[in-house]
């Protein structure tokens, strides 16, 4: 089993939609959790932070966390041409060591 | 603010060639750390160095040599290129206070 799994892609979704992405990891001492963005070409940058179970949200983003369930979640709400790439989820656990995702390619529909 | 730079950004190398990724940094940071990109495959970590003076092998480390030559600088060596080599490379560095990695441009590397 991978340490980090994400939904497969591509997803595609229409303009002004709500992307859900999801991934699980399996390492239980996982503290917090990384979400980037990775336009095509560049590279990965920082959009979400969460270490608290629940949800956090940061404009039209919202990450959701269940430790338990070794879950956590991207809503991309009123989703843009400009969110089009390629989403990584990152858990990390104490030694600060991220293991990331294979991705999920996101393609908004104008 | 530069953040993190590496250099060369393009690189094509023959099989059995040797080469060094540069990688510095300019905001202090504690920890760096070598990834490779593949197509489907996400960013899978090299070796890293989580304060100057350590380095630690990470998930594919095979065929890499790295140094962490002062607090700014970590560099990777390729001893002998292999074309399974071919990918990005992208290095990246964090402080202490969330673990948010800071990422380089990113070098493409194709192995001949």
């Amino acid at each position: 089993q991978k340490e980090v799994e994400q939904n497969s892609g591509p997803l595609s979704v229409p303009e002004g939609a709500i992307a859900s992405l999801n991934c699980t990891y399996s390492d239980r001492g996982s503290q917090s959790f990384f979400w980037y963005r990775q336009y095509s070409g560049k590279s990965p940058e920082l959009i979400m932070f969460i270490y608290s179970n629940g949800d956090k949200e940061d404009g039209r983003f919202t990450a959701q966390l269940n430790k338990a369930s070794q879950y956590v979640s991207l809503l991309i709400r009123d989703s843009q041409p400009s969110d089009s790439a390629t989403y990584l989820c990152a858990p990390r656990a104490n030694d600060y060591k991220l293991s990331f995702g294979a991705g999920t390619t996101v393609t908004v529909r104008a | 603010n530069a953040g993190v730079t590496q250099t060369p950004k393009f690189q094509v190398l023959k099989t059995g060639q040797s080469m060094t990724l540069q990688c510095a940094q300019d905001m202090n940071h504690n920890s760096m750390y070598w990834y490779r990109q593949d197509p489907g495959m996400g960013l899978r970590l090299i070796y890293y160095s989580a304060s100057e003076g350590t380095t630690d092998k990470g998930e594919v480390p095979n065929g890499y040599n790295v140094s962490r030559l002062n607090k700014r600088e970590f560099s990777l060596r390729l001893e002998s290129a292999a074309p399974s080599q071919t990918s990005v490379y992208f290095c990246a560095s964090t402080g202490r206070a969330t673990g948010e990695l800071f990422f380089g441009e990113g070098s493409r590397l194709t192995v001949l």
